[in-house]
């Protein structure tokens, strides 16, 4: 079994529009991440939920919204895509929010904006 | 707020031992430092991690100089699996207080017979 998924994993679209993406963990982990991994292979982190709560909220765009219905799930809903949106989109889970957590992280979502 | 940096690639070949540097002057007091290892079109995997001094698990070994600005990742005797993009995370201070958790620039490193 995965231990943390996403889907898409792959994502064409046209500027404008709204797309989501999904992300699952069976872990039992409390934490759950969003990070975008850009051309040059930075990773930068998006987004943290710990127990369904927003901890981490960087400086991302507002047509960035992730939701959390429950522990084992964190999506991430963009409005208006734009073209510097297409990047890799990882999510990722830890048994808790400390830094010292082990990170798991799902195949990541490729997200290209026409 | 001072970027975690590495070297952007490393060249080796099999047999021969790696070490990956990554440079933190920010890094948190109580944080921890940890490397990740990724392969193309997978997620980032963990490796090891360490607060200071060293550490060595089956995989690597970490180093840690007192100051903790900096930290080595270090990769025993490296084959051809090995070629993958290396990243440290730390979390590193802010100027308004607080923790920011941070990938370094990611080390590519390939293997070569």
């Amino acid at each position: 079994d995965t231990a943390v998924s996403q889907t898409p994993k792959y994502l064409v679209t046209q500027m404008g529009n709204d797309k989501s993406i999904k992300c699952e963990q069976n872990l039992g982990h409390d934490t759950m991440y969003w990070y975008k991994q850009d051309s040059k292979k930075f990773l930068k982190i998006m987004f943290s939920y710990n127990n369904k709560e927003l901890i981490i909220n960087e400086t991302v765009p507002n047509r960035f919204s992730p939701k959390s219905p429950d522990k084992a799930h964190l999506n991430l809903h963009i409005n208006s895509l734009e073209l510097g949106d297409s990047a890799v989109y990882f999510c990722a889970s830890s048994q808790d929010l400390w830094e010292q957590e082990t990170q798991y992280f799902g195949p990541g979502t490729r997200l290209l904006v026409l | 707020l001072a970027k975690t940096t590495q070297p952007i690639s490393m060249d080796s070949y099999e047999g021969q031992e790696v070490n990956i540097t990554c440079s933190h002057n920010n890094i948190a007091t109580n944080d921890y430092i940890t490397w990740y290892q990724q392969f193309p079109s997978q997620g980032p995997r963990f490796i090891i991690q360490g607060y200071k001094t060293k550490v060595t698990n089956e995989v690597a070994s970490l180093f840690i100089p007192a100051d903790r600005k900096s930290s080595t990742l270090s990769l025993p005797r490296v084959s051809l699996s090995d070629t993958a993009v290396y990243y440290c995370l730390v979390g590193v201070r802010l100027t308004g207080g607080g923790n920011k958790l941070t990938f370094g620039t990611g080390t590519q490193l390939k293997v070569e017979l």
